[in-house]
């Protein structure tokens, strides 16, 4: 099981322009979810998804959508970056009965 | 609103020291309290704490939730320097599958 993948691992982008942060996993889990890290926040929750065709706002979600077609994919879409989108991108999925989040190795997003 | 906090920020112990990392939280449900090891890369999972009062192990890391004073601590004995992480804690919100994590404990083992 490749667990959950992610791409790209880096990206550059300008002001303005809009990118989607790719994510699968093949762990047939219903939950996936979206987080930003930024030194000194911790992981904050971007959205999150509990199966195919149902999504829902965490905790920062401006700025950024998503949706959930397949229960292996759950791209995270950038409509137009702002230099305060500069972060570190994760992504992360479970069972809904289990506990524990696996992580994709993360996307480092630099917005000029 | 709910809240995890993690004391301390950061930490600097020398190989062989002892540490304990706390979290504290204002979480009205939850599932689980989770802990995390991040090194330079993505989280990886350490313990999942359910109970109050019953303490989990494994190796040189124990940890501990207790439910009445709403914390829990991450002891890490004999310290080595692959301990060096950030240490995140999380807990699975009831009802809404929202993960809160805290902010993290930065530790940093010197040889």
């Amino acid at each position: 099981n490749a667990g959950v993948t992610q791409t790209p691992k880096f990206q550059v982008l300008k002001t303005g322009q809009s990118m989607t942060l790719q994510c699968a996993q093949d762990m047939n889990h219903e939950y996936m979810s979206w987080y930003r890290q930024d030194p000194g926040m911790g992981l904050r929750l971007i959205h999150y998804s509990v199966g195919a065709g149902i999504t829902d706002q965490g905790e920062v979600p401006n700025g950024y959508n998503v949706s959930r077609s397949t229960t292996e994919d759950f791209p995270l879409r950038l409509l137009s970056a702002a230099p305060s989108q500069t972060s570190v991108y994760f992504c992360a999925s479970s069972s809904l009965s289990g506990e524990t989040q696996y992580f994709g190795p993360g996307t480092r997003l630099l917005v000029l | 609103e709910d809240k995890v906090v993690q004391s301390p920020l950061s930490l600097v112990v020398h190989e062989g020291d002892t540490v304990t990392l706390n979290c504290s939280y204002e979480v009205t449900n939850f599932r689980s309290l989770l802990w995390y090891k991040q090194e330079k890369k993505a989280p990886t999972f350490l313990f999942m704490l359910t109970s109050s009062g019953i303490e989990k192990k494994s190796g040189r890391l124990s940890s501990i939730l207790d439910k009445k004073e709403l914390f829990s601590i991450l002891n890490i004995t004999a310290t080595q320097t692959g301990d060096s992480a950030v240490y995140l804690c999380a807990l699975p919100t009831s009802g809404t599958y929202k993960y809160i994590f805290g902010t993290g404990t930065r530790l940093k083992v010197l040889a």
